[in-house]
């Protein structure tokens, strides 16, 4: 069974850093490429971020493009946002989807709240 | 960035009854190889979205055969054919054909 599970969200400053991971099982991680989707509280879906299987290509959203590093460690079958210089508009749940242009399968997302 | 536009943006049905979501997009959504990566989502109340449809037309394992997905290009749409309690959520279309992947504005399904 395909299963994804986000971690490291919670309250932070803004300007301040936090780093989501996304630990994958039940399938070949490092076939596959991987996203990070994001919903603001009552707000719609918003893509993020995108890496290749092989960890070669990457591509992220003007919104946070400078801010945040999307990255995956294939030997641990985990995906990772490190997200710096938060502002309050990052707000939101954050889901791991795998697969980018088709994302079948979405983890249970972890809430990301930037405020002082 | 290719925008996705939805109608309705709610939608209240009776059990029963059938219903039809609308999504066009702002320039064609066929990819190089020749597909087109149109999915549809449903996310109902409290939970992570989920898809139903893949590649315009494609059900996922496990979505009931009562949802369909048709349309070509720019323009696509999700049908309902009877609507029972458990489709109570949002509908999201995305395009994943041109990056940023982009998704619809969403809209909300209730029973009347």
């Amino acid at each position: 069974e395909v299963q994804l599970v986000e971690s490291g969200g919670g309250l932070v400053q803004p300007g301040g850093s936090l780093r989501l991971s996304c630990a994958a099982s039940g399938f070949t991680f490092s076939s596959y490429a991987m996203s990070w989707v994001r919903q603001a509280p009552g707000k719609g879906l918003e893509c993020v971020s995108v890496i290749s299987g092989s960890d070669d290509s990457t591509n992220y959203a003007d919104s946070v493009k400078g801010r945040f590093t999307i990255s995956r460690d294939n030997s641990r079958d985990t995906l990772y946002l490190q997200m710096n210089s938060l502002r309050a508009e990052d707000t939101a749940v954050y889901y791991c989807a795998r697969g980018t242009r088709l994302p079948g399968y979405w983890g249970q997302g972890t809430l990301v709240t930037v405020s002082s | 960035d290719v925008v996705m536009t939805q109608s309705p943006l709610s939608l209240p049905v009776t059990l029963g009854q059938p219903a039809s979501i609308s999504c066009r997009s702002s320039q064609s959504l066929v990819y190089s190889d020749g597909n087109t990566c149109l999915n549809w989502f449903q996310q109902r109340p409290g939970q992570s979205p989920r898809r139903l449809i893949y590649k315009v037309s494609n059900r996922d394992s496990g979505v009931p055969d009562r949802f369909s997905g048709s349309g070509s290009g720019t323009d696509f749409t999700l049908r309902i054919s009877r609507v029972e309690a458990e489709d109570v959520g949002v509908y999201y279309c995305m395009q994943g054909t041109y990056w940023p992947h982009t998704f619809g504005q969403g809209t909300k399904l209730e029973i009347k």
